[in-house]
C-alpha cells in the first residue's frame, strides 16, 4: 500500500519564526490533505491539496503531485500553532480512505 | 467545529470486556468511516460505512464491528478488548461515498487496563 512519511518528526521553535514541514508519499494519490491535531485530539483540516499552492493566513502548502511531495509552511508562528501536524493521502482503491503519516510534533515557545 | 460529535469522550475497560463508541455525522452527511489513533502515531482506517452498509474495512480483526443507522449515525463495537486497543478513536463523516471531504469528531480515548 502507499506509504506516507512526515519530516521532521519534531520540532521546536521560537515565536516569530518560520518553518516548512515535509510529506513524501509513495504512490500516486486522489487527494492529499494537511491536518492540525491540537492537543485534545481534534483534528482540524488545513488544506484539501492534490497539487498546486494554497494559502490561508500564515499557513500556506503546495503539492507536487509529479514528485510526490507535499510541504506545508508556517510563516510567524504562534504559540497556538502547537500541536501535531499531519498529512494525509487520499485512496480509492475499493473504499475512500485516508492514510495517514506519522506527523510533526510543533511546539512554538513564547 | 465540525458538526460530527462522538461519545463518550473518555472510557475505562478491563482486558476481556466489550465497549461501544457512538459517532453523529454531519448533517446531510451519510458516509461514516473510523479510525484508530495510537498514541504517538497517525490514525489508522478501521472500516467506513455508507448508507448502513460496511464499505470497506482495514487491516483489523473481526473483533472490531460497527453499524450505521438509518440517520446515518454509527457505532463501533470492539469485543474482548485487548491492551493494544487503548487509543483515540476517530469518526470522520463525509458527504458521499466518493467525497474527499471528510470531517472528523472529537474523538473518544479508550483505556484498556
Amino acid at each position: 500500500g502507499i506509504q506516507v512519511e512526515q519530516s521532521p518528526p519534531d520540532l521546536i521553535l521560537q515565536e516569530g519564526a518560520n518553518s516548512t514541514l515535509r510529506c513524501n508519499f509513495s504512490d500516486s494519490v486522489n487527494n492529499l490533505q494537511w491536518f492540525h491535531q491540537n492537543p485534545w485530539g481534534q483534528l482540524i483540516n488545513l488544506f484539501y491539496i492534490p497539487s498546486g499552492t494554497k494559502q490561508n493566513g500564515r499557513l500556506s502548502a503546495t503539492t507536487v503531485a509529479t514528485e510526490r511531495y507535499s510541504l506545508l509552511y508556517i510563516s510567524s508562528s504562534q504559540t497556538t500553532d502547537s500541536g501535531v501536524y499531519f498529512c494525509a493521502v487520499l485512496t480509492a482503491s475499493g473504499t475512500y480512505k485516508y492514510i495517514f503519516g506519522t506527523g510533526t510534533r510543533l511546539k512554538v515557545l513564547a | 467545529e465540525t458538526g460530527v460529535t462522538q461519545s463518550p469522550t473518555h472510557l475505562i475497560k478491563t482486558r476481556g470486556q466489550q465497549v461501544t463508541l457512538r459517532c453523529s455525522s454531519q448533517s446531510g452527511h451519510n458516509t461514516v468511516s473510523w479510525y484508530q489513533q495510537a498514541l504517538g502515531q497517525g490514525p489508522q482506517f478501521i472500516f467506513q460505512y455508507y448508507r448502513e452498509e460496511e464499505n470497506g474495512r482495514g487491516n483489523f480483526p473481526p473483533r472490531f464491528s460497527g453499524l450505521q443507522f438509518p440517520n446515518y449515525s454509527s457505532e463501533l463495537n470492539v469485543n474482548a478488548l485487548e491492551l493494544d486497543d487503548s487509543a483515540l478513536y476517530l469518526c470522520a463523516s463525509s458527504p458521499g461515498l466518493a467525497s474527499y471531504e471528510q470531517y472528523f469528531g472529537p474523538g473518544t480515548r479508550l483505556t484498556v487496563t
